[in-house]
């Protein structure tokens, strides 16, 4: 099993671009999440889905929207890249506890 | 609500010390806990977790960790620091809000290991 990927892992930006992460798992969780990580703030949930066709917002869900149109696969999409998204992007699945977490995408927009 | 603070965002100890990094939570409920680590350019990976039973949880690599409800602590602690120990350690409690499962993540504590 791979667990929880992340495409891609590395993207620069330039301000007003848009661009969708991809999440993919392969252990039939219910539950996906995407987190943002910056220097000192620990994870932030931006927005997660407690199965397919459903999505809900976290912590800080704007400038960002998902979709979850299979229930192996949750995207992350920015509309018009700022820079204040210039981050580290953590995709996690799980059953309701435990979280699995992808590798991250580093994101700079510039 | 559910949250967690970590105290200290930097930790130092050198090879074959104890490591003793905190966490203390709040939680309106009987509270599931987690320890994660965070090694360099990598996603996280589950340390230990404490849901129910036995308050001293044993995770991988040599760390443990102590759930004490009086104190609203979750520390976790290793009796000797090894070099591959170095990386960043999130404590983390479930929320239930909303009627659906979160964690809440504290802002992480950055271990540093000296020969």
């Amino acid at each position: 099993n791979a667990g929880v990927t992340q495409t891609p892992k590395f993207r620069v930006l330039k301000t007003g671009q848009s661009m969708t992460l991809l999440c993919a798992q392969d252990m039939n969780h219910e539950y996906m999440y995407w987190y943002r990580q910056d220097p000192g703030m620990g994870l932030r949930l931006i927005h997660y889905s407690v199965g397919e066709g459903t999505t809900a917002k976290g912590e800080v869900p704007d400038g960002y929207n998902v979709s979850r149109l299979k229930k192996q696969n949750f995207l992350l999409g920015l509309e018009s890249a700022a820079p204040s998204q210039t981050s580290v992007y953590f995709c996690a699945s799980s059953t309701g506890g435990e979280q699995f977490f992808g590798p991250g995408t580093r994101l700079t927009v510039l | 609500a559910q949250s967690v603070t970590q105290l200290g965002s930097h930790v130092s100890v050198s090879e074959g010390a104890l490591v003793l990094l905190r966490c203390n939570y709040s939680s309106s409920v009987p509270p599931y806990l987690f320890w994660y680590v965070q090694y360099p350019n990598q996603g996280l990976q589950l340390l230990l977790k404490y849901t129910t039973g036995a308050t001293l949880v044993k995770g991988i690599n040599g760390f443990e960790a102590e759930f004490k409800k009086s104190e609203t602590s979750f520390h976790l602690t290793k009796p000797s620091a090894h070099m591959s120990d170095a990386a960043e350690y999130f404590c983390a409690v479930v929320s239930f809000s909303g009627g659906y499962n979160k964690l809440i993540f504290g802002a992480g504590t950055r271990l540093a290991v000296h020969p």
